[in-house]
């Protein structure tokens, strides 16, 4: 069974533009959560979708944004890029549920620049 | 609000050395606490998950206990390899039925030959 996948890997962009990343979760698994991941605050949580509705959200601006698709795909968006959104985003699928393990992808490194 | 603390950040340890990585957590009203490991610029593998009404797990050389009333958990490595060298990662899944995480930030662990 092949795991969560993320797209693109790595990513440079430049303050004030906007970037789409993208979370395909493992196969039969219809939740999706978003975490931010960097040096001085760790992993923090961005948000979580299931049947393609935001379930909860973390406490970042409204800069970020995310969907999901039917096939349970997600994507999460950043507008109005500042330096301090460089980090590694992670995505996580599980079947949702409080007894379920949550899988990570390999994450992708986003460079502001 | 739960905190996740893990302590030491960091532990250095010669090959065969058996270890415990320690996690706590402030609020015991938890779902399930589930250990990762983070190899450098990668993603969360997962190791173990222990249900707020299980004690240990077990998988391999690892062995993970939760004492949901202190608000602690322990990752034993027995016989350690350099292999093992990594960043672990504990993470809380809080009740009231949300898919987010709660993380600590990590011991980064070096196994020397």
């Amino acid at each position: 069974k092949a795991g969560v996948t993320q797209t693109p890997r790595y990513l440079i962009k430049t303050r004030g533009q906007q970037v789409t990343l993208s979370c395909s979760p493992i196969s039969g698994h219809r939740s999706v959560s978003w975490y931010q991941q960097t040096p001085g605050q760790g992993l923090q949580f961005l948000f979580e979708y299931f049947s393609e509705t935001q379930r909860n959200k973390g406490n970042f601006p409204g800069r970020f944004s995310g969907r999901q698709f039917s096939n349970s795909r997600s994507e999460m968006n950043v507008s109005t890029l500042e330096l301090g959104d460089s980090a590694l985003y992670l995505c996580a699928s599980s079947l949702r549920g409080p007894y379920y393990e949550q899988y990570f992808g390999p994450g992708t490194r986003l460079t502001v620049t | 609000k739960q905190e996740v603390t893990q302590i030491p950040a960091a532990l250095s340890v010669p090959e065969g050395e058996n270890l415990v990585l320690n996690c706590s957590f402030t609020d015991s009203a938890i779902y399930n606490l589930q250990w990762f490991r983070q190899d450098p610029g990668k993603g969360l593998t997962s190791l173990l998950l222990i249900q707020s009404s299980q004690r240990e797990q077990t998988s391999g050389r690892l062995n993970a206990s939760l004492d949901k009333s202190s608000g602690r958990s322990t990752l034993y490595i027995a016989a350690s390899q350099p292999g093992d060298s990594a960043t672990y990662l504990c993470a809380v899944r809080l009740q009231g039925g949300s898919e987010k995480l709660v993380f600590g930030k990590g011991t980064k662990l070096t196994v020397n030959p």
